[in-house]
């Protein structure tokens, strides 16, 4: 079946920092999400990408879709507190969008 | 909107007992999924519905039944507990189609079988 790897697993930074994640897969996707996990939450759409190549900036944030479709990356500028939680790629089943396929997660921790 | 709620938020159980968990949704979203989370994993998807009355099996569908009789509900049934069912537990729903798959999530149901 589709797996997505996520590196790195975690991460402790300083406020201030750039933070960079990605996310990798052994098959090809159409899509690609990153969603973000608060603790005790459930999981929340951060970006949508869906054309190889592209480049989505939410704020502070910036996705890209990976031109091999393959692989997918977020960068989060000047990190804040509140950006503490579980970073999430996810990309869906072929054919139907109601499938998801979650990474693994990466946990950015924030240290003042 | 109160978007996709999720019942009990909590849940003990005891290994063999049943129960349903609950999940609707106010935005009349077509598609609806649950999913699991186990510590250090991503979420799995247990079974999902692109409409009332149609049901299909995710990647982890053992030991559930699903059922989608109204567009705003789909709850998922335990029919016979087991300590390897101890999860967090989220529903999902979105419109669905391509660029329209952002999918919105319950707050989740934490289940521990005991």
């Amino acid at each position: 079946g589709q797996q997505l790897n996520q590196s790195p697993q975690s991460m402790f930074i300083q406020e201030g920092e750039d933070v960079s994640m990605n996310c990798t897969s052994s098959s090809i996707f159409n899509t690609w999400l990153w969603y973000k996990q608060d603790p005790g939450e459930g999981p929340v759409l951060l970006i949508a990408l869906y054309k190889a190549g592209e480049l989505t900036s939410n704020g502070r944030l910036t996705a890209q879709f990976g031109i091999t479709r393959k692989d997918s990356f977020l960068n989060i500028s000047a990190s804040i507190p509140s950006d503490v939680g579980i970073y999430f790629c996810a990309g869906p089943h072929t054919g139907t969008a109601s499938k998801l396929t979650f990474g693994t997660g990466t946990r950015l921790q924030v240290t003042l | 909107n109160a978007g996709v709620t999720q019942t009990p938020k909590f849940q003990v159980l005891k290994t063999g007992q049943s129960m349903t968990l609950q999940c609707a949704q106010d935005m009349n979203h077509e598609y609806m999924s649950w999913y699991r989370q186990d510590p250090g994993m991503g979420l799995r998807l247990i079974h999902y519905s692109v409409g009332a009355g149609i049901t299909d099996q995710g990647e982890v569908p053992n030991g559930y039944n699903v059922s989608r009789s109204t567009t705003e509900d789909f709850p998922l049934r335990l029919l016979s507990a087991a300590p390897s069912q101890t999860s967090v537990y989220f529903c999902a729903s979105s419109y669905g189609g391509l660029g329209k798959d952002t999918q919105y999530f319950g707050p989740g149901t934490r289940l521990t079988v005991l």
